[in-house]
């Protein structure tokens, strides 16, 4: 059975500074998903990986995927308030599911 | 605009009662999925569907049913069997992964927040 991992599960960065989320899972896939949820609301889309080596950025944010190790990483730049939420990903299986990690709170301080 | 609709935003729930949650997808998408979460955790999946007339039991399907007889539609029923309802439910859809090389995303709906009475 997929199971889906995140570290750190809580994170405090100070505003300018970088940091790194992690994202392992047990069982291959092809497809990895990063969400961002903001307190009270819904997901929304971040980044779909779907091969080895896959890197994507938007603005401050930067995932990566390594299929042979397992592991997706969402790379913070210079961190500001509005980046605060709290970040998903998640990983579909051979069977079309779609398996969530626990997801990683993120408070950017000024 | 294309998009997913959840309803109601609130329901609360008497002791023995069966509540049904609604969840409506214009966007085309052959699959769709409902999650739970509870306060502070991560999303678990209860059911999904790939096509209409089907679908498949999630990791906490107890005491839950779905129905998927049009493609729009994938409404979430909580059964009385269900002890600890008490949650925000998340309706989503996506094409169906087989169907291509798309990097599409599942789209997710504004959801139900579902409590005990």
């Amino acid at each position: 059975e997929l199971k889906v991992e995140q570290n750190p599960l809580f994170l405090s960065m100070q505003e300018g500074k970088n940091y790194t989320i992690y994202c392992n899972y047990s069982t291959t896939s092809d497809r990895l998903y990063w969400y961002r949820q903001d307190p009270g609301k819904s997901l929304e889309s971040l980044f779909v990986l779907l091969s080895n080596g896959a890197v994507k950025q938007e603005g401050r944010l930067m995932a990566s995927l390594d299929t042979k190790a397992r592991l997706s990483t969402l790379h913070i730049t210079a961190a500001v308030h509005d980046l605060s939420a709290t970040y998903f990903c998640a990983v579909k299986t051979s069977y079309d599911k779609v398996i969530f990690g626990p997801g990683t709170s993120l408070s950017v301080i000024p | 605009d294309g998009g997913i609709t959840q309803s109601p935003k609130y329901l609360f729930r008497k002791e023995g009662q069966n509540v049904t949650l609604s969840c409506e997808q214009n966007l085309n998408h052959d699959a769709m999925y409902w999650y739970r979460q509870d306060p502070g955790q991560g999303l678990r999946l209860i059911y999904y569907s790939q096509i209409v007339n089907d679908f498949q039991k999630g990791d906490i399907a107890e005491g839950y049913s779905v129905s998927r007889e049009k493609k729009e539609s994938f409404p979430l029923t909580v059964t009385s069997a269900q002890k600890n309802p008490t949650a925000f439910y998340l309706c989503a859809s996506s094409i169906y992964f087989r169907s291509g090389q798309l990097a599409q995303p599942q789209h997710f709906g504004d959801g139900t927040r579902l409590s005990i009475l």
